[in-house]
């Protein structure tokens, strides 16, 4: 058990809508990284926060993508509008203060746009 | 931008065999971590080498860092079942944590 809770584990919705998933690092976690993987590929980085500044968003996110961390606590992503091509798993990992190094990365919320 | 490259996409072996898994950076690298990810789990950090010419040990997995600091690899002896799964390599940032992710090898061992 990493400490990293995301909610929820499932999605599925149709085309066009919005969703939005949560992520719950632990306290010792000041950086919060957000990643989407598809089927046989790595992890593909999409944004960081230290606290609850958002300090880098990959260039490859649509603006139909947003993320906050308010509090520097739980980080949300949402995802607007939402294609076909968004179907992925979305993985949120916590990285502890003051460290390089091992990712804690939560269980992951699964999207499914039909 | 930074590309990581890992070879081969799956590997079949029986079990007892061994198994290795190349990884190549497209940049040199600040340091480059290895996670394990088993079927319908999420990744899960096994070690992270920072030196050039670095080898770590755990068990029976043995890492590598390339002189360059631009390849790796993690080496398999005697392969179990339980090494089941796919294997990421990860580049990543000293000043900002991030890693960039490689595709990945599949593990399959037979018994």
């Amino acid at each position: 058990d990493t400490g990293v809770s995301q909610d929820p584990r499932h999605k599925i919705t149709k085309r066009g809508q919005n969703v939005t998933f949560r992520c719950d690092p632990i306290s010792e976690h000041n950086r919060l990284y957000w990643y989407r993987q598809t089927l046989g590929q790595g992890p593909e980085f999409l944004t960081y926060f230290q606290n609850e500044a958002q300090l880098e968003k990959s260039r490859l996110l649509s603006d139909r993508f947003s993320a906050e961390r308010p509090k520097g606590s739980f980080s949300t992503l949402e995802i607007q509008r939402t294609e076909q091509g968004d179907s992925a798993m979305y993985l949120c990992a916590g990285l502890d203060r003051g460290r390089t190094g091992e990712l804690f990365f939560g269980e992951g919320s699964r999207l499914t746009v039909l | 931008g930074q590309q990581v490259m890992q070879i081969p996409q799956y590997q079949h072996v029986q079990e007892g065999e061994d198994f290795t898994t190349y990884c190549n950076s497209s940049t040199t690298l600040s340091n480059i971590q290895w996670y394990k990810q088993r079927p319908g789990g999420h990744p899960v950090f096994l070690i992270q080498l920072v030196k050039s010419g670095e080898v770590k040990k755990q068990k029976r997995l043995t890492f590598q860092f390339g002189e360059a600091k631009k390849n790796s690899s993690l080496h398999i002896t005697a392969t179990q079942t339980t090494d089941v799964g796919t294997y990421f390599c990860a580049g990543g940032s000293s000043n900002t944590g991030k890693l960039i992710f490689g595709q990945g090898t599949t593990l399959q061992v037979k018994p």
